[in-house]
């Protein structure tokens, strides 16, 4: 069935760090996916996309990555800050319709 | 832009209190909006896709009569937990989506508790 995993629960790293969060999906059907950043009591908020015509997308500090090959997403988050503290969730959309979210990982940022 | 309004952001009520939550998007209409449930620690389970002026669609497991969708115009949805009970406690959260090709935008939830 559908399935979007991630490989780390947790990753902590120090302020100024570059931080890598891997996601993998098992669809390969699955043509769009999201990176959404929530923090603690909040909903998920937008940070970055990519359509599966593409393999790289920059944002302002995120990049994701996309390797269809081998299922596999990924959010680099350049010069770390504490501010990004938060659970990050990868999601997969399939034919535009409903979002398949992934179980999440924790973002630690230590000043 | 792109601002979902989830409200209200906390409610606790007693056993068999029903419960209406809304979603509004402020800035942009909405042809779709979702309605998530979120149990702690975990990742966004969907209950139903709501389309703007038709029935909801719900997800396998979800009593379409225990959770009421109504999406009355492109900028509001609602949420209606009939007759809580504890089991009902969770984090609910919406999205809104202005087009098929657009990425969910999503409210800060609410957290219901039932006593």
């Amino acid at each position: 069935g559908e399935n979007v995993g991630l490989h780390l629960p947790t990753l902590s790293v120090q302020e100024g760090d570059n931080s890598i969060i891997n996601c993998a999906y098992s669809n390969s059907a699955s043509d769009y996916f999201i990176w959404y950043k929530q923090e603690s009591g909040k909903g998920p908020q937008f940070i970055i996309d990519i359509r599966s015509n593409m393999d790289k997308r920059q944002g302002q500090r995120v990049t994701v990555l996309l390797n269809k090959t081998v299922k596999h997403l990924s959010l680099q988050i350049a010069a770390t800050q504490p501010g990004d503290s938060a659970v990050y969730f990868c999601a997969e959309n399939i034919g535009f319709q409903k979002l398949v979210f992934g179980t999440g990982t924790r973002l630690l940022v230590s000043p | 832009g792109a601002v979902v309004s989830q409200h209200p952001s906390r409610v606790i009520c007693k056993s068999g209190t029903s419960v209406k939550i809304e979603c509004r998007s402020l800035d942009f209409q909405a042809t779709t909006m979702f309605w998530y449930r979120q149990f702690p620690k975990q990742s966004l389970m969907l209950m139903a896709t709501s389309n703007e002026g038709s029935k909801a669609t719900y997800e396998q497991g979800v009593e379409k009569d225990k959770f009421l969708i109504n999406h009355a115009s492109l900028t509001l949805s609602t949420l209606t937990v009939t007759s809580a009970h504890p089991e009902d406690s969770s984090f609910y959260i919406c999205s809104a989506r202005g087009g098929q090709d657009q990425p969910q935008h999503f409210g800060d939830g609410t957290r219901l508790s039932i006593l």
